[in-house]
């Protein structure tokens, strides 16, 4: 069972525009993060934000936690065309290290 | 550097056939994950190892056995492929401590006809 559900599983925009997706999850957790897949390629790590941590930024990217509501967002604001890619959230909820990831939000950036 | 290395990157087997995927990573990682990933279900991890000489099952386990021999090599194997196992395996690795990131390799493309 995926312990992550990621909304919108579909997202078009235009370069410029904001990007917000969210994650919902089941149990508690150690940390909540953000990764990244272009077409064909592995995962790559965006952002890692910790259970008692409620937002964080790395350049364009917002994300925030809210474990009341066991949910996270991530925000891509002005986005470019590189930021098509499928992005999965994936929750740490042990001492060793497995992620649990949830289906992935698929954006495309139009110019 | 270079990071997690998953040797082959495509591969198309016979139902009833085996082989083993190959997992190299360089970082010094502890700990080392297979997932497979497929349309529309995100990334389900196979089995794990927390070390050098360990492994233990993940989520969907069936069908698949693994080996950690040395600390930088995981290997994935199938000792008789099933069109059900067509997928993308993806090998990951990182460190021990709690808020650390995973790495992932470019993946393995597995057909089994």
């Amino acid at each position: 069972s995926q312990q992550g559900e990621e909304d919108p599983q579909a997202l078009s925009i235009q370069e410029g525009e904001n990007a917000t997706m969210n994650c919902s999850y089941k149990t508690s957790i150690n940390n909540l993060q953000w990764y990244r897949q272009n077409s064909g390629r592995g995962l790559v790590h965006l952002i890692l934000i910790r259970s008692n941590e409620r937002e964080k930024h790395s350049g364009r990217l917002r994300v925030t936690l809210d474990t009341s509501k066991k949910s996270s967002s991530l925000l891509i604001t002005a986005s470019r065309a590189a930021d098509t890619a499928s992005y999965f959230c994936a929750t740490k909820t042990d001492s060793w290290g497995k992620l649990q990831f949830g289906a992935g939000t698929q954006v495309v950036v139009t110019p | 550097n270079a990071g997690v290395t998953q040797t082959p990157k495509f591969r198309v087997l016979k139902t009833g056939q085996s082989m083993t995927l190959l997992c190299a990573q360089d970082m010094n990682h502890e700990y080392m994950y297979w997932y497979r990933q497929d349309p529309g279900m995100g990334l389900r991890l196979i089995h794990y190892s927390v070390g050098e000489g360990t492994t233990a099952k993940g989520e969907v386990p069936d069908g698949y056995n693994v080996s950690r021999l040395k600390k930088q090599n995981f290997l994935l194997g199938l000792e008789s492929a099933a069109p059900s196992q067509t997928s993308v395996y993806f090998c990951a690795s990182s460190f021990q401590t709690e808020n650390t990131e995973a790495f992932f390799g470019q993946g393995t493309r597995l057909t089994v006809v």
